[in-house]
């Protein structure tokens, strides 16, 4: 079976930098996914990690540490629009991914 | 055009009736999915569908049945359904399912159970 934790709601201001934290435990673990989903609208592919190590993708940053099980999304000067909860699913060969329980960012101005 | 389109976008209905979700894609993938949405609950996996065949089914009761007649639509038919499973049902595509290709995601359709 597959258990991925992500804290429930974060509160940052407009400008700042926040991390978004998820853990996992999961059999035959290739790679994880991120995904934003606005309120009301579909979840959209942000990053996905294979390596260990941290990828960069203009504002929006995501970390892999296959040994501890653990990954981290980071995302730099915050806009209103980056309100949105962000997902995170471990996935693994030969079988589909689950996903976590979502953290539901709230941009302040 | 938008990669992944369902209909219709909100349904209400009954616990006795009978209606379909319908989900096309228009990427050229070759895998399909029903995700089902509750609020504060994680995105569930229902369905998979490889190549118009089913390699996954998470033990989803039988109301529910799917249909993936080619690889660019799935249905998903709904009868005498529970006001439980009042959700948002997404359908989602990607090149192939083996779990290391990114989904995309049509915007859903809203089902509400009286």
């Amino acid at each position: 079976g597959q258990n991925i934790d992500q804290p429930t709601e974060m509160t940052a201001t407009e400008g700042a930098i926040v991390q978004i934290n998820c853990t996992y435990q999961t059999s035959g673990f290739n790679g994880l996914f991120w995904y934003q989903q606005h309120a009301g609208e579909a979840p959209t592919f942000l990053s996905y990690n294979v390596l260990d190590g941290l990828e960069e993708k203009g504002r929006f940053s995501s970390f892999l540490s296959r040994s501890k099980g653990y990954s981290y999304l980071l995302l730099k000067e915050l806009q209103m629009k980056d309100s949105a909860s962000y997902l995170c699913a471990p996935s693994g060969y030969g079988q589909n991914f689950v996903f976590g329980p979502g953290t539901r960012l709230s941009v302040l101005p | 055009e938008t990669g992944v389109t369902q209909t219709p976008r909100h349904l209400v209905m009954g616990m006795t009736n009978k209606k379909s979700l319908k989900c096309e894609q228009h990427l050229g993938h070759n895998a399909m999915y029903w995700y089902k949405q509750s609020a504060k609950k994680p995105l569930e996996l229902m369905f998979v569908y490889s190549l118009e065949e089913r390699v996954e089914n998470n033990s989803v009761p039988s109301r529910f049945s799917p249909e993936c007649p080619n690889s660019s639509h799935l249905f998903l038919h709904l009868h005498t359904l529970q006001p439980e499973d009042s959700a948002l049902y997404l359908c989602a595509s990607s090149q192939e399912w083996e779990g290391n290709q990114p989904q995309h995601f049509g915007d859903g359709t809203r089902l509400s159970i009286l």
